[in-house]
């Protein structure tokens, strides 16, 4: 069956410090991922998909960046974090249109 | 682009009782209708979903219907469990392209003793 992961769970990081989450998903091949922002208590914002490896689409510009170096990792990267970076970050993959959602980040921006 | 718009935002029922949210989308190239249920700090479930060729869709409590002429979907959920309480999305896509789903704004269910 395939899982997919996210890593950290949690994270606390000052303005200014850089960003790294990390996506993986097992269990299928070729898969369609996606990285949402979901701000507390509001809907599901994508920020990037990809259809294959280094193959990345933007959908709201910012100072986030997306990549996807194997098949099956993505990776949410930023230089600077702001304040309003803040959120929940959903990683999901899907397999024609059925969409799959990772455990998210709860990314505090300080 | 898909703008999908859900209601209510929240919606309390008694345990027991039945549960209807509902969507409208824009585009008429949509074909395929998910729901996500959120449970609080984890990510989104699919509940279940419906294709444009299919009306109706039932599992177990819940169900979904599809009016593609009034370009309108609901989601149904009957004898309501108190952990049904979560916040419930629904999403629109055409099939076949990069699944792009298109989310609506949410539907925070409270679940009453």
């Amino acid at each position: 069956s395939q899982t997919i992961h996210q890593w950290p769970a949690t994270l606390v990081q000052p303005v200014g410090s850089p960003l790294s989450l990390e996506c993986t998903v097992e269990g299928t091949s070729n898969p369609n991922l996606y990285w949402y922002r979901q701000a507390a208590g509001r809907g599901l914002q994508l920020l990037f998909y990809s259809v294959g490896i280094g193959q990345i689409s933007s959908e709201v510009p910012q100072n986030l960046s997306a990549s996807r170096p194997q098949d099956r990792q993505f990776i949410l990267s930023s230089k600077k974090l702001l304040l309003s970076d803040s959120g929940f970050y959903l990683c999901a993959w899907s397999v024609r249109s059925e969409q799959y959602f990772g455990p998210g980040t709860r990314l505090t921006v300080t | 682009g898909e703008n999908v718009e859900q209601h209510p935002s929240t919606l309390s029922v008694q345990e027991g009782d039945s549960a209807v949210i509902k969507c409208t989308y824009s585009d008429s190239a949509s074909n395929y209708f998910p729901w996500y249920k959120q449970e609080l700090g984890k990510g989104p479930q699919l509940i279940i979903d419906i294709r444009s060729n299919v009306g109706e869709k039932k599992d177990q409590r819940i169900a979904v219907t599809l009016n593609k002429t009034a370009k309108h979907f609901s989601l149904h959920i009957t004898e309501t469990q108190p952990e049904d309480s979560a916040v419930y999305f629904c999403a629109a896509s055409p099939f076949g392209t990069a699944s792009k789903l298109t989310f609506g704004t949410g539907t925070r269910l409270q679940v009453t003793l």
